[in-house]
Order: C-alpha cells, then sequence, then structure tokens
C-alpha cells in the first residue's frame, strides 16, 4: 500500500463548478498534513496547511480525519486559474511524503 | 528576489558522466532538501540538511553525494550517470524542523530537468 494515496484524475470541471479531492494516508503517527499545488513544469507550492479542525482559505476547504486517516480538499467556483496537480503531503516523522497528486483541468 | 534558486535549469549529458546541481536559498532557512520526481510526478526525497549537518538520507545510491559548504547552499554531486537518473530534481529549504516533526512550510526550487542519454 503508498503511504500516501490519491486518485490521479483528471478531474475535468467546468468554471465555477465545486470539486472534491481526496486522500488516504498509511501512518497513524503522522502530524503534520498539508495540500500542495504543482503547475506544469513548475515546482510544487503550498496551497494550504490541514488542522483536525478543518479549515477555510477563500475558496478552498481542507478537512481532516485522523480516525480514517483521510484528507480532503474542496475547491468552490472553480476557476480556470486553478487548473493544476493538487499534492497531499503527510509527514512521516521528519519527512515529507508526497501523493502522486490529482490533475484538475478546469474548462470554460 | 529568487527563494530559491538552481542552476541549470536544463542538464543534457550522457551515461557515465559526472555532473553537479546547485542550490542556494536566501530564506535565511536552516533546512534544505533535494528530492526527484519521476517520469511518473512522484516526488521523492533524496536528502535533507539542517545546518549543514545531513539528518535524512534516504535509500539513494552512493553514487549521489550532496555537499553543504553553508546553511545556504546544498550541492548535489551525481558520478557515472546512468538512464534511470533521468528525473527532475527539485531544492527545497524550510526554516526548521523542530522535535522531528515538519512544522514548517517547505519552498521550492524551480527544478533541474535532468536527462541522461
Amino acid at each position: 500500500r503508498k503511504e500516501v494515496e490519491q486518485d490521479p484524475g483528471p478531474f475535468n470541471v467546468p468554471e465555477g463548478a465545486t470539486v472534491a479531492f481526496n486522500c488516504t494516508y498509511s501512518n497513524s503517527a503522522s502530524q503534520s498534513f498539508f495540500w500542495y499545488r504543482q503547475d506544469c513544469r513548475k515546482e510544487p507550492k503550498l496551497l494550504m496547511s490541514v488542522y483536525s479542525s478543518g479549515n477555510e482559505d477563500g475558496r478552498f476547504t481542507a478537512q481532516l480525519n485522523r480516525a480514517s486517516q483521510y484528507i480532503s480538499l474542496l475547491i468552490r467556483d472553480s476557476k480556470l486559474s486553478d487548473s493544476a496537480t493538487y499534492l497531499c503531503v503527510v509527514n512521516k516523522a521528519d519527512k515529507l511524503i508526497f501523493g502522486t497528486g490529482t490533475r484538475l483541468q478546469v474548462f470554460p | 528576489d529568487t527563494a530559491v534558486s538552481q542552476t541549470p535549469k536544463y542538464l543534457v549529458t550522457q551515461m557515465g558522466n559526472d555532473k553537479s546541481i546547485k542550490c542556494e536559498q536566501n530564506l535565511g532557512h536552516d533546512t534544505m532538501y533535494w528530492y526527484k520526481q519521476d517520469s511518473k510526478k512522484f516526488l521523492k526525497i533524496m536528502f535533507s540538511y539542517n545546518n549543514k549537518e545531513l539528518i535524512i538520507n534516504e535509500t539513494v545510491p552512493n553514487r549521489f553525494s550532496p555537499k553543504s559548504p553553508d546553511k545556504a547552499h546544498l550541492n548535489l554531486h551525481i558520478n557515472s550517470l546512468e538512464l534511470g537518473d533521468s528525473a527532475v530534481y527539485f531544492c527545497a529549504s524550510s526554516q526548521n524542523i523542530r522535535g522531528g516533526l515538519i512544522q514548517e512550510t517547505q519552498y521550492f526550487g524551480p527544478g533541474t530537468r535532468l536527462l541522461v542519454l
């Protein structure tokens, strides 16, 4: 089993749609959780950290379920500029373990 | 100003050659990393240095040797390049690793695209 699993997609959605990505992780001792965004041929950039209570940043909402070892990212009112690969990231001791990413394509 | 910079951006070389990739960060961070992203886009850590000290060394062939002359620089030297080394190599930095847990955002460089022929 992969340490961090994501549906690779692609998710093709129209502008304005709401889309949700899910991620599961295998290490129950993980303490830090993140969503990173990677544009084509670019470096990963932090989108948001994920907290136990859930957190929101504008159109983006992240949720964490420790019991199920499950993380989600919800994007509301999708924009063309949201098209990218979204990487679920979990710590394992002092390392970050990256999922292979979920590709999102927003079309007009 | 670029926060984390890498040189070169592209590297095309023959099998068996030795090459180096350089990384510099101007964020004042204590910790630097090397990651490899393969053709399937899987991003995996290779090495991590904290204040010039090696703290993470994943199962990487010993043909790969990182060197940190100071905490703002982490270079990667690769000996006897093989076809399977073709990938994008990302350098990253973060403020610190506290108590063995990663708390801080990691900032990535633009990547070095290595192609071994």
